[in-house]
């Protein structure tokens, strides 16, 4: 099983700032297929970032996602309010698909 | 856009069984997984199906006791939960799962496994 470990647990950034958020990974991700996951409070995921650094439908180019092998970063340039919220990382190169942790951006 | 609803949550003792179900807006000729959230913590793949009801994924503290299945007709998926237990109690969402990543998230459905 792989095991993703993201850091920080939480990220204090105020309102225009950029936000980096990581995601390591316990053995190499095989063609980067590794995806990015937003949730707010009280709402559902949804889907930012597949391959590593391809953006889903609707998403803002002020998300953009690199990274290969065992590390990969999720940047937020411009943090707007409405991005104050968790962010996931998950792997979908083999069974069983995990998740990190999760990291909380707040203000 | 495809939409996805589910139902069937609710509260029953350890040991006991429940069956969710996902109804989808269309058509969907894609996987579908279900992927779980304990209260206050982070995701979980818990079981995936693919389009033709022929090939299921299990987490290994699932296998056994949960059964995924779909009917194509009716645009649903279903997870048969058995021998709940309270490491269970989660909200239950229902994604389609493209190449596995998950791209459309039903709202979920809360399961709590209490005595």
């Amino acid at each position: 099983e792989i095991v993703l470990t993201q850091s920080p647990d939480t990220l204090s950034v105020s309102p225009g700032e950029r936000a980096t958020l990581s995601c390591r990974a316990s053995q190499t991700i095989v063609n980067n297929y590794l995806a990015w996951y937003q949730q707010r409070p009280g709402q559902r995921p949804r889907l930012l970032i597949y391959a590593a650094t391809t953006r889903a439908t609707g998403i803002p180019d002020r998300f953009f996602g690199s990274g290969s092998g065992t590390d990969f970063t999720l940047t937020i340039n411009g943090l707007g309010p409405e991005d104050f919220a968790m962010y996931y990382c998950q792997h979908y190169t083999s069974l069983p698909r995990t998740f990190g942790q999760g990291t909380k951006v707040e203000i | 856009e495809l939409h996805l609803v589910e139902s069937g949550g609710g509260t029953v003792q350890p040991g006991e069984s429940l069956r969710l179900s996902c109804v989808a807006s269309e058509p969907n000729y894609s996987w579908v997984a279900w992927v779980r959230q304990a209260p206050g913590k982070g995701l979980e793949w818990v079981a995936s199906i693919d389009q033709d009801d022929r090939e299921t994924n299990y987490v290994d503290s699932v296998q056994g006791r949960f059964m995924v299945s779909r009917d194509k007709a009716a645009r649903s998926v279903y997870l048969q939960m058995n021998d709940l237990r309270v490491d269970d109690t989660a909200t239950y969402y229902c994604v389609r799962e493209r190449v596995g990543v998950y791209d459309s998230w039903g709202q979920g459905t809360q399961v709590i496994v209490a005595s």
